[in-house]
């Protein structure tokens, strides 16, 4: 059965402070992995599609790492602001088109 | 505005019915995705269609059956509904070349399906 994990569940984070999360998935059959923010009533948004091990990606203040070898990403947010409350969501594409979505790390940042 | 229109927005059924959701894609993209999303569960995978073909299927129950028109649109049917198939139902959309992965999708506003 394939998993992917995130972690943690939920976090609460200083205004102003960095803050980072992870996702682990199979390290076999692995095809691509995405990352997608979540705010609360919207439908999700893409962050990052990742696919090489050893991508790093960034927009902003947000990035991502990506080690497929052995399973896991890490999404980064440097000096967190209230806009970036939302559920983050990584999710695993397999070589046999399988896609399998994270439970998601819901992040607050406190004024 | 993700670009991917989802209709109704909101439908409320009784079990035992059937209902059809409607996704249309962004214009130019060619996969559609569908998804649930029930209260305790993360987004579930259900099916794939790209340029019209399945591509890949997900814990889409028999009872559900999707297809992906000519014109690129798709519609998701879910038959003798139960109450536990009230949930979220998302479609995504993305240009998808090859089977997809390796570009972004992008979210419709989902349809809140409720079943009593």
């Amino acid at each position: 059965i394939l998993n992917v994990e995130q972690s943690p569940q939920s976090l609460h984070v200083q205004e102003g402070d960095s803050t980072n999360f992870t996702c682990s998935f199979p390290s076999s059959n692995f095809y691509a992995l995405h990352w997608y923010r979540w705010e609360t009533a919207k439908s999700p948004e893409a962050l990052f599609v990742m696919t090489l091990n050893g991508d790093e990606k960034k927009k902003g203040r947000i990035s991502a790492t990506l080690n497929t070898k052995e399973g896991y990403s890490y999404l980064y947010i440097k000096g967190s602001q209230p806009e970036d409350s939302a559920t983050y969501l990584c999710a695993f594409l397999s070589r046999d088109d399988k896609i399998i979505f994270g439970k998601g790390t819901r992040l607050h940042i406190l004024p | 505005d993700s670009g991917v229109t989802q209709t109704p927005k909101h439908l409320i059924t009784a079990t035992g019915q059937r209902v059809t959701l409607r996704c249309s894609p962004r214009s130019g993209d060619l996969s559609v995705y569908w998804y649930q999303q029930s209260l305790d569960q993360g987004l579930q995978f259900l099916i794939h269609y790209y340029n019209g073909e399945e591509r890949a299927k997900g814990n889409i129950l028999e009872r559900f059956s999707a297809q992906q028109f000519p014109d690129l649109h798709s519609e998701l049917n879910l038959s003798s509904l139960e109450l536990g198939d009230s949930a979220l139902y998302f479609c995504a959309s993305s240009v998808g070349v090859g089977t997809g992965g390796y570009t972004e999708a992008f979210f419709g506003q989902g349809t809140r399906l409720t079943v009593v």
